[in-house]
This record gives C-alpha cells, sequence and structure tokens, in this order.
C-alpha cells in the first residue's frame, strides 16, 4: 500500500505562499494524491486532488513531480485561517484512504 | 443541503458499556467509513462499508461493529471489548469504484470514557 510521509509542523508568514511536501515513494500508477485539512475538533476538509497533471482550484494548487514519488501543495497567499493540520493522502485501489499524520501549518501574523 | 450527519456531538460513558454513535448522509453515496483520532494523531480507519449489508475491516476493528441496513446509515458500536475507547470518531462518505470521488466528513463525535 502506499504511503506518505510529511514533516510535522510548518510555519508560514501571512500572505505569504505556503509549500507543504509531500512524499509517497510508493504509489502505483493509478492511484490518486489528495490533499485535506483538519481544523481543531472538526471534520477534514476537502482541498484538491490529483493524478499525474498539476491541478489548480480556488482554494490551492498542487503540484505532482514528473515521477509521481511526491508532491506539493501550495497555498498562494496564505491567512490565519488557513492554520491546521494538512493531510497527504493516497486513494489505494479498493477505494481506502490512507491518512497519515500530517503537517500542522501554523500562519504567523 | 447535502452532507454528512454524525450524532450525538459530545458522548460520556462508563467503563464496560457499549455505545452506539450514528452517521447518516444524504449524498446518494455508496461507500461509507469510520475513522478514529487521538490527540495529535492522523485518522486510522475502523470499519468501511461498499454497498448495503456488506462491510470490512479497517486497520483497528477490534472492539467495534458496525451495520449497514440502509443506504444512508452506518452506525457504528463501541464495545465494552474495546481497551481506549476515549477518541474522537469521524465517518465518511463517498462514491465507491474507480475515479476520483473524495471524502466527505462529518463533523465527528467525541466519546469519553469515564
Amino acid at each position: 500500500d502506499a504511503k506518505t510521509t510529511q514533516p510535522p509542523s510548518m510555519d508560514c508568514a501571512e500572505g505569504r505562499a505556503a509549500n507543504l511536501p509531500c512524499n509517497h515513494s510508493t504509489i502505483s500508477g493509478n492511484e490518486y494524491v489528495y490533499w485535506y485539512r483538519q481544523i481543531h475538533s472538526q471534520g477534514p476538509q476537502y482541498i484538491i486532488h490529483g493524478l499525474k497533471n498539476n491541478e489548480t482550484n480556488e482554494m490551492a494548487s498542487l503540484i505532482i513531480t514528473e515521477d509521481r514519488k511526491s508532491s506539493t501543495l501550495i497555498l498562494p497567499h496564505a491567512t490565519l485561517r488557513d492554520t491546521a493540520v494538512y493531510y497527504c493522502i493516497v486513494r489505494i485501489t479498493g477505494n481506502q484512504f490512507y491518512f497519515g499524520t500530517g503537517t500542522s501549518l501554523t500562519v504567523i501574523p | 443541503d447535502g452532507g454528512i450527519t454524525q450524532s450525538p456531538k459530545y458522548l460520556f460513558r462508563k467503563e464496560g458499556q457499549n455505545v452506539t454513535l450514528s452517521c447518516e448522509q444524504n449524498l446518494n453515496h455508496d461507500a461509507m467509513y469510520w475513522y478514529r483520532q487521538d490527540p495529535g494523531q492522523g485518522l486510522r480507519l475502523i470499519y468501511y462499508s461498499q454497498i448495503v449489508n456488506d462491510f470490512q475491516k479497517g486497520d483497528i476493528a477490534e472492539g467495534y461493529s458496525v451495520s449497514r441496513e440502509k443506504k444512508e446509515s452506518f452506525p457504528l458500536t463501541v464495545t465494552s471489548a474495546q481497551k481506549n475507547p476515549t477518541a474522537f470518531y469521524l465517518c465518511a462518505s463517498s462514491i465507491w469504484g474507480r475515479g476520483t470521488g473524495e471524502l466527505f466528513f462529518g463533523e465527528g463525535s467525541r466519546l469519553t470514557v469515564l
């Protein structure tokens, strides 16, 4: 099964881009990468997902390396409300979503 | 609005008691999931169900039981056999099958064993 590795914590200045890395070196060719975030004591919120190509939506951008062994979530202009735990998840065959321990992002005023 | 509803939000129980957490969805999703989250930890899969009347164990199923009698409902029972049941429990649903359907989560149920 593909697993993910993320740094436990990161800081980012308000208004700057937040770049959150994720390693998923054992990912298979048909497994998607998803990103979620969780604000304390709430259910995780979907951000973005991708397979091979880079993706962008109103919340963030997802950059996936050509070998698909790693990805980066980019929050282009971080705000205080972006302070949360961010999970990089691989959707494995069988439709299970494997969560790691995530990255705790703190946006600093 | 479509979504997932978990209840109760907070629950206290005495040791040795079973307790059932409710999860209802009106998204018409085939798949439903239960996750457990401990302080400072990620989410761990307890059980999941692809279809009515069928469910599979996840990574930490011991001490838990589920049922899936209706597409909309996937209740989780925390039995007295669960050694350390105090945790935050999250229910989720998704479209099942090849594709890109994401997980939708409820707001969680926090269980405390006294």
